[in-house]
């Protein structure tokens, strides 16, 4: 597709699960972040992907959360034993090699994530 | 570390200009980034500021000052359609991704 995009659009799932977000970057793009948008809040950035170079996961906010990238291309966010914490919109960009560089990143729709 | 600080709202009415401002401490700078997010949809690039000045792009313009840490975005003619969440956004330290202000709400009125 033309754009960044995510699935599901929406989970709802139960204190204590696995849940897997995947995101499908712009064809092209080099450069994948995760972030995570709480109601009203900013963005927080969880993780990056460049290529073939070991990943920036500086901003994962526990051990609870993993990311990988197979081939170069899709990535999937995974959140192991969710909490209630864990309730947000999980959001997708991709970017041209050094993207935060020029300042703009293209981003999906977003997962939104609720742990009841 | 890194802060970006935004005032978290701001309320106009069509056709008036507003300036929603950006004040950031940063450990090395790039440049400054703004994005606009409507309810429930992706955030979108509106511009960069690497150098300092102001940057005009039809109804937008944003400037930046680096001497001060401060930028703004500014809206001009405004429009319900502009109803949304403005943020600023500067580049790590690593140069990797960007950090994020909470963001301005911006709601216009007619």
């Amino acid at each position: 597709g033309a754009g960044v995009s995510q699935s599901p659009s929406n989970k709802v799932t139960e204190k204590g699960k696995d849940v897997e977000l995947r995101c499908d970057p712009i064809s092209g793009h080099t450069a994948l972040y995760w972030y995570r948008q709480s109601l009203g809040q900013g963005l927080e950035f969880l993780i990056y992907f460049q290529g073939n170079s070991a990943p920036d996961k500086s901003g994962l906010p526990s051990d609870r959360f993993s990311a990988e990238r197979t081939g170069g291309s899709v990535s999937t966010l995974t959140i192991q034993r969710t909490q209630q914490e864990d309730s947000a919109v999980y959001l997708c960009a991709s970017s041209p090699s050094g993207g935060a560089l020029t300042g703009e990143l293209f981003f999906g729709e977003g997962s939104r994530l609720t742990v009841l | 570390g890194q802060s970006l600080e935004q005032p978290s709202e701001v309320t106009a009415v069509e056709g008036a200009i507003v300036q929603m401002n950006c004040t950031y401490q940063t450990s090395g700078f790039y440049g400054l980034s703004w994005y606009q997010q409507h309810d429930g949809g992706a955030p979108t690039f509106l511009s960069y500021n690497a150098l300092d000045g102001l940057e005009e792009t039809g109804r937008f313009s944003s400037f930046l000052s680096r001497s001060d840490s401060y930028g703004y975005l500014l809206l001009q003619e405004l429009q319900m359609k502009d109803s949304a969440s403005y943020f600023c956004a500067a580049t790590n330290q690593a140069g990797t991704a960007l950090i994020f202000g909470k963001g301005t709400t911006l709601s216009v009125s007619s």
